[in-house]
């Protein structure tokens, strides 16, 4: 059964610094890989999506890259702004279509 | 806002009641997908649809829960004889079917609390 964990579960950083958010996945037979953010009582938006055959992904001041080998993704913000607040998930498409999420790292960014 | 519509927002029931959820996808995208998140956790997976076909059912969609899609078109979701357990939100996604390596676009959910 495939697991998705994120680390770490919260992280406040001052506004401007770089950051980096972790996920790993134990089953490494996914067809891709999605970064969601969701804010607070809100559905997901979908910031990044890594297939399978690619290595990175880049939009605005985010990158995400992934290692499938290893089971690990990591989304790198630049530059971080107060407005990024948020909780940002992982997740995995795996057969049969269904997203398979991390539980989320709760991101505050403090001006 | 993606274009995946939700009704209700919010619904408060008690205990032993059946409730049912609508979703509205984006109209041309043939799969539509239910998934369940509760406080602290990511989505899980509940079912999905391609057009009118239900195609997968998780395991967490016990027999008081119950899903269709009858045109192909907007999807309900009943849970009958609602449990403080089924308090979540419930999260409905769709995409456009062509590839299976797409994006899902979510929409705004439905906050359901059993009491």
């Amino acid at each position: 059964k495939q697991e998705v964990t994120q680390i770490p579960a919260a992280l406040s950083v001052p506004e401007g610094e770089n950051l980096v958010l972790n996920c790993s996945f134990t089953d490494s037979a996914i067809y891709n890989l999605q970064w969601f953010r969701q804010d607070p009582g809100k559905g997901l938006t979908s910031l990044l999506l890594i297939q399978s055959s690619q290595r990175e992904q880049t939009s605005g001041r985010l990158n995400a890259s992934l290692d499938k080998s290893s089971g690990r993704s990591t989304l790198y913000i630049a530059a971080s702004q107060p407005g990024d607040s948020a909780t940002y998930l992982c997740a995995v498409l795996e057969y049969g279509n269904k997203l398979v999420f991390g539980a989320g790292t709760i991101l505050r960014v403090k001006s | 806002d993606t274009g995946v519509s939700q009704n209700p927002r919010h619904k408060i029931t008690k205990r032993g009641q059946n409730v049912t959820f609508r979703c509205d996808p984006i109209s041309e995208h043939n799969r539509l997908y239910w998934y369940r998140q509760t406080l602290g956790q990511g989505p899980e997976f509940l079912t999905y649809f391609q057009n009118e076909a239900q195609l997968e059912k998780s395991r967490l969609l016990s027999d008081r829960f119950s899903a269709e899609r009858p045109k192909g078109s907007f999807s309900t979701l009943e849970i009958q004889r609602t449990e403080q357990g089924d308090s979540a939100m419930y999260l409905c996604a769709s995409s456009l079917g062509g590839r299976l390596q797409e994006t899902q676009y979510f929409g705004p959910g439905t906050r359901l609390l059993v009491l």
